[in-house]
């Protein structure tokens, strides 16, 4: 079936770039999406990409896909604190398959 | 343009009991998907309705249930809740247009089972 794995955590300094890493196992993902989860709250959509790119630029963040080793990542330029957060990657199949999540990475942002 | 919104915020039962979740998703949007995000579990995928029928089901037992109205809004029912189905219940909504499928999220609903 459907795996997508992420590291846990990771630990960055306020104004340092924060890349977070993704691998999945469908080869038939359409897209892939990056949402961020602050404590409390809900997912909030940060970013997709379609899985025939191999890059997208959106303000301090960018995504990249290598669709053959199936690794897609998320930098976040100059980190903020307001960035600390569990961020997600998901991946959607061709079909009525549900979108498949990472267990999310845990980013601590230190001033 | 409001978001997804979820009720109540907090839910508190006891084991045996059932619980009712409510959903009411993006004006315009009519596939509805519910989520558990237990602790260190990551998310995991419950049901997803589309125009009113059940599209898939997640790999829950059947005391997991729920519909989907006329209006789109959605209910999520546990029965017989056990120590742990305490989760956050996640609900999201899309369009369905396209293979796109972006999932919208609301605030979910924190379930704690005594």
């Amino acid at each position: 079936g459907e795996d997508v794995e992420q590291s846990l955590f990771l630990s960055v300094r306020e104004g340092d770039s924060s890349v977070i890493n993704c691998t999945y196992t469908d080869s038939s993902s359409t897209y892939l999406y990056w949402y961020k989860q602050e404590p409390g709250a809900g997912l909030q959509l940060l970013t997709y990409i379609f899985s025939n790119m191999d890059m997208k630029q959106d303000q301090r963040l960018t995504v990249l896909l290598n669709k053959k080793d199936k690794h897609l990542s998320l930098r976040i330029a100059d980190t903020q604190t307001g960035d600390s957060a569990i961020y997600f990657c998901a991946e959607k199949g061709s079909g009525n398959t549900p979108l498949v999540f990472g267990k999310g990475t845990r980013l601590s942002v230190i001033a | 343009e409001a978001g997804v919104t979820q009720s109540p915020t907090h839910l508190i039962k006891t084991r045996g009991q059932q619980a009712t979740l409510r959903c009411s998703p993006i004006s315009g949007h009519t596939s509805v998907y519910w989520y558990q995000q237990a602790l260190g579990l990551g998310l995991q995928f419950l049901l997803w309705y589309d125009e009113g029928e059940e599209r898939n089901r997640g790999n829950f037992p059947p005391r997991f249930s729920g519909r989907q109205f006329p209006n789109y809004s959605s209910e999520l029912n546990v029965n017989a809740l056990e120590l742990e189905d305490s989760a956050l219940y996640l609900c999201a909504s899309s369009t369905r247009r396209g293979p796109r499928d972006t999932q919208y999220f609301g605030p979910g609903t924190r379930l704690t089972v005594l």
